[in-house]
């Protein structure tokens, strides 16, 4: 099983929907990262949230770290088709920066 | 600004081959350095991470091998590629183990 549980797997949708995607575990971290990645390229970092409850807006997007910083999620306000692709999740663990296996969006013309 | 280039783009092996992918990381010192492999619509997989010259630490047993000759340069290696190995290879830096990871391009390596 993985340290942190993305959901969902996949999403579809239309052009101007909002959504919601999230990021579990019953692990608590000390901070969170998300990701974005195209296909064909590597993931690029959107944020990093460290306190628990902290919520950060980056344009249309908006990211929640959870009270007791075991959650996260992203909120994607009128999704745009430019925002398709691999959203991946990750937090230190250890010595090693632990993965989620991530939610494949996309936004539909 | 700190660059990181990962090379080739793709790359078509025949099953038993040798293999070399190499990165390398601009405009910092002293990066922690990482390889990953990711199956199709799946997550990483950590492979390999470096914390210095010469300090490699594997994470997963398999046909692969990992170098650092100098500070931020990285190379995946292979003496006999299998055909599980095909997948897309991702480097990685950060500053420290902890801190957010800075990805290249990656590799589509396929194995025939």
């Amino acid at each position: 099983t993985q340290l942190l549980e993305q959901s969902p797997q996949f999403l579809s949708i239309q052009e101007g929907e909002n959504l919601t995607v999230y990021c579990n575990s019953s692990s608590v971290f000390s901070s969170l990262q998300w990701y974005r990645q195209e296909p064909g390229e590597g993931p690029v970092l959107l944020v990093t949230v460290v306190t628990g409850g902290e919520v950060k807006k980056l344009k249309r997007l908006t990211f929640q770290f959870g009270d007791a910083r075991k959650d996260s999620s992203l909120h994607i306000t009128a999704a745009q088709p430019g925002d398709t692709g691999l959203y991946l999740c990750a937090g230190p663990k250890g010595n090693d920066m632990r993965f989620g296996a991530g939610t494949r969006l996309t936004v539909k013309p | 600004s700190q660059t990181i280039h990962q090379w080739p783009a793709t790359l078509v092996q025949p099953v038993g081959s040798p293999l070399s992918l190499e990165c390398t990381v601009e405009g910092t010192s002293n990066p922690n350095l990482y390889w990953y492999r990711q199956a199709a619509g799946r997550g990483l997989q950590l492979l390999f991470y470096s914390v210095g010259i010469g300090q490699i630490s594997s994470e997963v047993p398999q046909n692969l091998s990992a170098s650092r000759p100098q500070d931020r340069q990285f190379i995946l290696s292979s003496k006999k590629l299998l055909l599980s190995d095909s997948g897309f290879y991702l480097c990685a830096w950060s500053h420290s183990l902890r801190q957010p990871q800075h990805f290249g391009d990656g590799t589509r390596l396929s194995i025939l």
